[in-house]
């Protein structure tokens, strides 16, 4: 079993829909979860970061984590065809020298 | 936010030879950088984490002899892929961990895409 899952999609919405990308974990000592946003052949780009259970809003974007289910969330409100990438979840148990873990990524496409 | 430079962002070499990219933290110090190869259409692999005036940990099945990481300071780390062959051409991207409080974001550089012929 991956230390963390991700569905890899591709996910299509149209614009203007709200996207929910999920991932699952399985190691409880995970205290911090990331969200990247990766276009093609960029590097990725940081898009929230939380600590431990909770929300956490930054314009259209919601961080969401339960660390009781073991599973981290990010929605899109309003989305725009310009959110079309690949989302990256990813999570540590902290500190500055400690490695990411990351999902496998959602491809999103929205359609105009 | 904080900035990751990468250089070359593009790199054609021919087999046999050896290629340097460069990692920098543009403004903020990082004491530990990592560097990940990608494939097309899949997730970053780790290859190892860099930690400034110290040696490189590198994850199984990496060869330290092949990929050399040095990091010379805290705002530079250099990977050098040694006597490159065709199966070494990839997505190369670096990310440098900005510490805040015993945690650390990690921002990603551009990424070098090396294509070795």
């Amino acid at each position: 079993q991956k230390e963390v899952e991700q569905d890899p999609g591709p996910l299509s919405v149209p614009e203007g829909a709200i996207v929910s990308l999920n991932c699952t974990y399985s190691n409880s000592a995970f205290q911090y979860f990331m969200w990247y946003r990766q276009y093609s052949r960029k590097g990725p780009e940081l898009l929230m970061y939380t600590y431990s259970s909770g929300n956490k809003e930054d314009g259209r974007f919601t961080a969401q984590v339960d660390k009781s289910s073991k599973y981290i969330s990010l929605f899109i409100r309003d989305s725009q065809p310009s959110d079309s990438a690949t989302y990256l979840c990813a999570m540590n148990y902290g500190g500055a020298t400690n490695k990411l873990i990351f999902g496998t990524g959602t491809l999103l496409a929205v359609q105009p | 936010g904080a900035v990751v430079s990468q250089h070359p962002s593009w790199v054609i070499c021919k087999s046999g030879t050896s290629v340097k990219i460069e990692c920098r933290s543009l403004d903020f110090q990082a004491t530990t950088m990592f560097w990940y190869r990608q494939f097309p259409k899949q997730s970053l692999m780790l290859m190892a984490t860099s930690n400034e005036g110290s040696k490189a940990t590198y994850e199984q099945g990496v060869e330290k002899d092949k990929f050399l990481i040095n990091h010379a300071s805290l705002t530079l780390s250099t990977l050098t892929v040694t006597s490159a062959h065709p199966e070494d051409s990839s997505f190369y991207i670096c990310s440098a961990g900005e510490a805040s409080g015993g945690a650390a974001k990690q921002y990603f550089g551009p990424g070098t895409r090396l294509t070795v012929t």
